[in-house]
């Protein structure tokens, strides 16, 4: 059965304090893994996918980075707007669905 | 989200009604994909429908739980009966891999 374990489940960080969000995944056949940033009462917000092993992907103070087990999330320098949960996301090959993990609630503080 | 409409927000329902939960993807798309939030938990697929057709419905409750994607109108997961435990966000999503999925709003469900 696939699985994404997020960690921390939450973290505080001061304005300008880079830090990195952890997603580890077991899937068999990944086709892709997906970063999404979702604030209170609103839907998931896509950032990033990513397809294969050494891929990076950037935008704005956000970093994705995937090897064959998991993915990370670097956010560098963030600034109070970029609190929110960020969710990381599995797609296997042969499905249509997306397994997401619990998220990492990031807050931070100016 | 921009593009994909759900509604109602928020809806109210007694223990034993009926609740449904309307969906409108993407314009030009013609599936989508339901997601149910619980309390602390993360998001989990359960249906994924197509024009006329369910296509994947591996995630949904067997019971008191449906969906439809009719050729004219929007999606509509119906929940039948409801109980305390339905409540929880639901999310809706259409789109690709190459660009990612988009997501609703939501419709937050409460059951008193």
């Amino acid at each position: 059965e696939d699985q994404v374990t997020q960690s921390p489940e939450a973290l505080r960080l001061q304005e300008g304090e880079s830090s990195s969000l952890n997603c580890s995944y077991t899937v068999s056949g990944l086709r892709g893994l997906f970063w999404y940033r979702q604030d209170p009462g609103k839907g998931p917000e896509f950032l990033f996918t990513l397809y294969s092993a050494g891929e990076e992907k950037e935008k704005e103070r956000l970093k994705a980075t995937l090897t064959k087990k998991e993915s990370f999330l670097h956010i560098t320098a963030p600034k109070p707007e970029d609190s929110a949960t960020y969710l990381c996301a599995v797609h296997r090959g042969g499905s249509e669905k997306l397994v997401f993990g619990k998220g990492t609630k990031l807050t931070v503080n100016p | 989200n921009a593009g994909v409409m759900q509604n109602p927000r928020h809806l109210v329902r007694r223990r034993g009604q009926e609740a449904r939960l309307r969906c409108s993807p993407m314009k030009g798309h013609s599936h989508v994909y339901w997601y149910r939030q619980l309390p602390e938990e993360g998001l989990k697929f359960m249906v994924y429908l197509q024009k006329e057709n369910i296509i994947d419905e591996s995630g949904m409750p067997k019971e008191r739980f449906s969906a439809e994607f009719p050729k004219e109108g929007p999606s509509i997961l119906r929940i039948q009966q409801v109980v305390r435990g339905d409540s929880a966000a639901y999310f809706c999503a259409s789109g690709a891999e190459s660009y990612g999925y988009t997501f609703g709003s939501g419709t937050r469900l409460t059951v008193v």
